[in-house]
């Protein structure tokens, strides 16, 4: 079946826009991740949703962050203000009902996000 | 507190060679989970295996085998017969059950080169 997409691949944007990453999970899970990839800090967990729920949002590393799930499905992050530190790639990963947090998260090929 | 350590920021090895990668954790859990992911140089992390506190069982998939020792807090992952397209960047992380968002909490990775 299909994997985790994201969209866009790739984004170029002048410090100060606002962006907004998308991301369509495995079909029937319902947890859902975002994490950073960047040189300096390597992989950060950002935020997680249980179906539409973020239980914790401590992860968001500015209140320029915000993300939100819609229908348990798609999750769009958004950026605003960026800043050249926002720079990075975005990956959005997937997993069963994770109860005790043992199911594998299944990872998209990520938004790499670039700030001028 | 919870940590991933991966000692080896790279390594670089001939093709046929076995090659081992040294993962230690910290975690005051009694139950969480462990994982390796391989991002090979197009960027998608791949999931290759997860384990649980409770089994220090070895396991060997193919050329892959992973060594789980509690008593040194290490979960590390050889490949035996190297081969070119083992090149990528393999990362160890840990799940915790007492954490309800059930994020991974990964290493810095370790960056495997297999020349010809």
């Amino acid at each position: 079946g299909a994997g985790v997409s994201q969209s866009p691949s790739n984004k170029v944007t002048e410090k100060g826009k606002d962006v907004e990453l998308r991301c369509d999970p495995i079909s029937g899970h319902t947890a859902l991740y975002w994490y950073r990839q960047s040189l300096g800090q390597g992989l950060e967990f950002l935020i997680y949703f249980q179906g539409n729920s973020a239980p914790d949002k401590s992860g968001l590393p500015s209140d320029r962050f915000s993300a939100e799930r819609t229908g348990g499905s798609v999750s769009t992050l958004t950026i605003q203000r960026t800043q050249q530190e926002d720079s990075a790639v975005y990956l959005c990963a997937s997993s069963d009902f994770h109860g005790t947090g043992n199911q594998p998260q299944h990872f998209g090929d990520g938004t790499r996000l670039s700030i001028l | 507190a919870q940590k991933v350590t991966q000692a080896q920021t790279e390594i670089s090895v001939v093709e046929k060679e076995d090659v081992t990668l040294d993962c230690v954790y910290e975690t005051r859990d009694t139950t969480y989970y462990l994982f390796w992911y391989k991002q090979p140089p197009s960027g998608e992390l791949v999931f290759l295996i997860r384990r649980n506190s409770f089994d220090e069982q070895n396991e060997i998939s193919g050329r892959y085998s992973w060594n789980f020792q509690k008593s040194t807090s290490s979960f590390n992952f050889t490949i035996t017969a190297s081969q070119v397209v083992d090149s990528a960047v393999y990362f160890c992380a840990l799940s915790e059950a007492g954490r309800s968002q059930g994020n991974l909490i990964f290493g810095k990775g370790t960056k495997l080169s297999v020349k010809p």
